[in-house]
């Protein structure tokens, strides 16, 4: 019973365009959600997050928002840039686990020059 | 400031042998923790720390035992190895001194189970 659901496994961009990936969610205990962002043969790396007290979180050319009643979530990278295909992860933080973070499967994104 | 360090990038082992994956930080953090990355599956948690001399279970910790004498070192113990492990393992850590706190991410150890 996957918590933390990314449906999409890959998307294709075109360098400039809005990349806009999702991501589902089912425990209404999580209350920390971020996004990580992995190159082949590297670990994840941090990429933004949100509190479940907002609604929108916005860094550079990164923006997450957050739509609780729906338990969704959802990262907006305008423009995308060649050098953001990647593979990234949604997470989830339950608030009463000792923080430990639920994983969604992956999006594989690739902006096309 | 090396951050999180994992060793060896790479092992091939046969089923039945036992083997201790490395992972140090130099970063002071109190939260360490291991997660393995499986084909379609995401990070599943297999262990964590929130302090020396303290570990617990994550989602899947058959198979794996872990200790946590320093704050620097968490290694993860493969007791006898099985091809369900054949996987890629990512030692994480943070500060757990707020409520935005981020994992930090070490580069990964590809195992292969025979």
């Amino acid at each position: 019973d996957q918590q933390v659901k990314q449906n999409s496994p890959s998307l294709s961009v075109q360098e400039g365009r809005i990349s806009i990936l999702n991501c589902d969610y089912t425990n209404s205990m999580f209350d920390y959600f971020l996004w990580y962002k992995k190159y082949p043969a590297e670990g994840p790396t941090f990429l933004i997050s949100i509190s479940s007290i907002k609604d929108k979180n916005e860094d550079g050319r990164f923006t997450v928002f957050l739509n609780k009643s729906a338990k969704h979530l959802s990262l907006h990278i305008v423009p995308s840039q060649p050098g953001d295909s990647a593979v990234y992860f949604c997470a989830a933080r339950d608030s009463g686990s000792a923080r430990q973070l639920t994983f969604g499967s992956g999006t594989q994104l690739t902006v096309l020059p | 400031n090396a951050g999180v360090t994992q060793t060896p990038k790479f092992q091939v082992l046969k089923t039945g042998q036992s083997m201790t994956l490395q992972c140090a930080q130099d970063m002071n953090h109190e939260y360490m923790s291991w997660y393995r990355q499986d084909p379609g599956m995401g990070l599943r948690l297999i262990h964590y720390s929130v302090g020396a001399g303290i570990t617990d279970q994550g989602e899947v910790p058959n198979g794996y035992n872990v200790s946590r004498s320093t704050t620097e070192d968490f290694p993860l113990r493969l007791l006898s190895a099985a091809p369900s492990q054949t996987s890629v393992y990512f030692c994480a850590s943070s500060y757990s001194g707020t409520i935005q706190e981020t994992q930090y991410f070490g580069p990964g150890t590809r195992l292969l189970v025979l």
